[in-house]
């Protein structure tokens, strides 16, 4: 069964300060991972998606890596700002389903 | 574009009494489909999926149920609500296999 784990589970920094955030999978036979954020009393949102054969994609001031083999995933977010205040969440994707992680708060102090 | 459409955005139920929470996709055709939980302060759950019309898979063997009567639409029901039902109820769909999942507003179940 995959595990799906993100530390730490909240984090708070100055605004301007990049923003690492990480999660690590039992399972690498994975097909995706994908991150997503998720906005108090809201559905998630879609951020970035990586395929098993990628290494990073970026969006903007977001860049996420794969390494598949050691069974992990980094989300650098550059200069962040009040607004990216909110939880983020790893998803693996095996077979049809994706094992999310419990996500990440993140607080950006102005 | 596609849209998804999730309704109610909040709901309270007393236990026991029925349950018919809607999702519908626009502008894509035989989407992955599934419905997901996520209980206060916990990760997301995958209650139930579906690759096609009629075909449903089940992850929660608990009193809830799933259907999809059309293409576009899936519907998670339940015929009698328990108090451990209550929680924050998502539906997504995705083109493909390898697409981004996408995510409905969500539906905030309270059972009393």
């Amino acid at each position: 069964k995959q595990e799906v784990t993100q530390i730490p589970a909240a984090l708070s920094v100055p605004e301007g300060e990049n923003l690492v955030l990480n999660c690590s999978f039992t399972d690498s036979a994975i097909y995706n991972l994908q991150w997503f954020r998720q906005d108090p009393g809201k559905g998630l949102t879609s951020l970035l998606l990586i395929q098993s054969s990628q290494r990073e994609q970026t969006s903007g001031r977001l860049n996420a890596s794969l390494d598949k083999s050691s069974g992990r995933s980094t989300l650098y977010i550059a200069a962040s700002q009040p607004g990216d205040s909110a939880t983020y969440l790893c998803a693996v994707l095996n077979d049809y389903k994706l094992s999310f992680g419990a996500g990440t708060t993140v607080t950006v102090r102005a | 574009s596609q849209t998804i459409h999730q309704w109610p955005a909040t709901l309270v139920q007393p236990v026991g009494s029925p349950l018919s929470l809607e999702c519908t996709v626009e502008g894509t055709s035989n989407p992955n489909l599934y419905w997901y939980r996520q209980a206060a302060g916990r990760g997301l759950q995958l209650l139930f999926y579906s690759v096609g019309i009629g075909q449903i898979s089940s992850e929660v063997p608990q009193n809830l149920s799933a259907s999809r009567p059309q293409d576009r639409q899936f519907i998670l029901s339940s015929k009698k609500l328990l108090l451990s039902d209550s929680g924050f109820y998502l539906c997504a769909w995705r083109e493909g296999y390898n697409s981004p999942l996408h995510f409905g507003n969500g539906t905030r179940l309270t059972v009393t």
